[in-house]
């Protein structure tokens, strides 16, 4: 099957410092999404990317479709507590019925 | 605005003992689907239904059965549950399959013992 490598798997930051992480995958994603989830919840949908190389921000959020299409960052600015939980990334491939989702990354912030 | 709603949200079974977890959504979603979220693994697709009539074999489905009888309802069965079915099981629907947003219930976290 597909493979999507998420990094890092965990992040231990200082509130007010600034966020990256990463997936990449073994092959071609046509649609990339980026979600969060908080304990005890379902993943919540942050930010939705359906262009190679396309840029776009959710608050504090920014995100990226890579231009080979098969990778995609995340990046938090001026992090607070809140943004505390587990990030997850997926993509969709050309067939569309399946999301691949990434392992996560857990971040925690230090107030 | 009930979205997507699971049943149970917590179970502990026997090995060997079957059970249904129940997946509705009020919106109207033609695409359902079963997800199961173990440790450092993400979530991995099980089954997924494209419409009322229609299912199909996701990433990991061998254990599970599903049906789609009525566009609302998507009932994942467990046969005979086994201790590696440990795990928090997540239900998400969405209006196509073709990148549009997907919405979660808030999950089912089932132990095998």
């Amino acid at each position: 099957g597909q493979q999507l490598n998420q990094s890092p798997q965990s992040m231990f930051i200082q509130e007010g410092e600034d966020v990256s992480m990463n997936c990449t995958s073994s092959s071609i994603f046509n649609t990339w999404l980026w979600y969060k989830q908080e304990p005890g919840e379902g993943p919540v949908l942050l930010i939705a990317l359906y262009k190679a190389g396309e840029l776009t921000s959710n608050g504090r959020l920014t995100a990226q479709f890579g231009i080979t299409r098969k990778d995609s960052f995340l990046n938090i600015s001026a992090s607070i507590p809140s943004d505390v939980g587990i990030y997850f990334c997926a993509g969709r491939d050309n067939a569309g019925n399946m999301l691949t989702f990434g392992g996560g990354t857990r971040l925690m912030v230090k107030p | 605005n009930a979205g997507v709603t699971q049943t149970p949200k917590f179970q502990v079974l026997k090995t060997g003992q079957s059970m249904t977890l129940q997946c509705a959504q009020d919106m109207n979603h033609e695409y359902m689907s079963w997800y199961r979220q173990d440790p450092g693994m993400g979530l991995r697709l099980i089954h997924y239904s494209v419409g009322a009539g229609i299912t199909d074999q996701g990433e990991v489905p061998n254990g599970y059965n599903v049906s789609r009888s009525t566009t609302e309802d998507f009932p994942l069965r467990l046969l005979s549950a086994a201790p590696s079915q440990t795990s928090v099981y997540f239900c998400a629907s969405s209006y196509g399959y073709s990148g549009n947003t997907i919405y979660f219930g808030e999950g089912s976290w089932l132990t095998v013992v």
